[in-house]
């Protein structure tokens, strides 16, 4: 049981470059979420998906796009990355619909956009 | 905006003694959760407190909330080396599966 798992583990992308962030989770929970850390800053939700072919912006999510791919993967896209990207990502995942509100997170994705 | 703030930033304490933290939050809450993060890994759920409750206890961890003055703390007894780490609270908002961070306390613990 991998638990949630994200690829890659580094990145270093220039201005203007696209990627994708990775995340699987193996728990068949319905919920998933991306998340960026800063320094001094705790962890600012994104994007979430409550279940399979739905997705719905958290606090912070311009310049960044998802995609719910099926129940297990949770993508995250970064069109024209900038500076300001430059952060630790967070894939988590929540059972969710049952009153289970524990989150399960993957081991995080440097970025660095130069 | 963050939800929850931890107090103190910042906790530095010798192994053996008891630390604890502080989790302040603004609006009204369906639990209250807390997490742990050591260094450069993700977050790791240690306990979590329904609004209803008012102390809950998991091992070498107490938990107490109190919803009048919208605020909780937690507190790790016989400290270890091992328990050196970030800790942060997370409230989420009557089910609607999201969860609101603090900013954080860095707890560590001097051998």
């Amino acid at each position: 049981n991998a638990g949630v798992t994200q690829t890659p583990k580094f990145q270093v992308l220039k201005t203007g470059q696209s990627m994708t962030l990775q995340c699987a989770q193996d728990m068949n929970h319905n919920s998933m979420y991306w998340y960026r850390q800063d320094p001094g800053m705790g962890l600012r939700l994104i994007y979430y998906s409550a279940s399979e072919g739905t997705t719905d912006k958290g606090e912070v999510p311009n310049g960044y796009n998802v995609s719910r791919l099926n129940k297990r993967e949770f993508s995250l896209r970064l069109e024209s990355a900038a500076p300001s990207q430059t952060s630790v990502y967070f894939c988590a995942s929540m059972r969710g619909s049952d009153s289970s509100y524990e989150q399960y997170f993957g081991p995080g994705t440097r970025l660095t956009v130069t | 905006s963050q939800q929850g703030e931890e107090d103190p930033q910042a906790l530095s304490i010798q192994e053996g003694e008891n630390a604890t933290m502080n989790c302040s939050y603004k609006t009204s809450i369906n639990n209250l959760q807390w997490y742990r993060q050591n260094s450069g890994r993700g977050l790791v759920h240690l306990i979590l407190i329904r609004s209803n409750e008012r102390e809950k206890h998991s091992g070498r961890l107490r938990v107490t909330l109190d919803t009048s003055k919208k605020s909780s703390s937690l507190l790790i007894t016989a400290s270890r080396a091992a328990d050196t780490a970030s800790y942060f609270c997370a409230t989420d908002n009557f089910g609607n599966e999201k969860l609101t961070f603090g900013t954080g306390t860095r707890l560590t613990i001097i051998p």
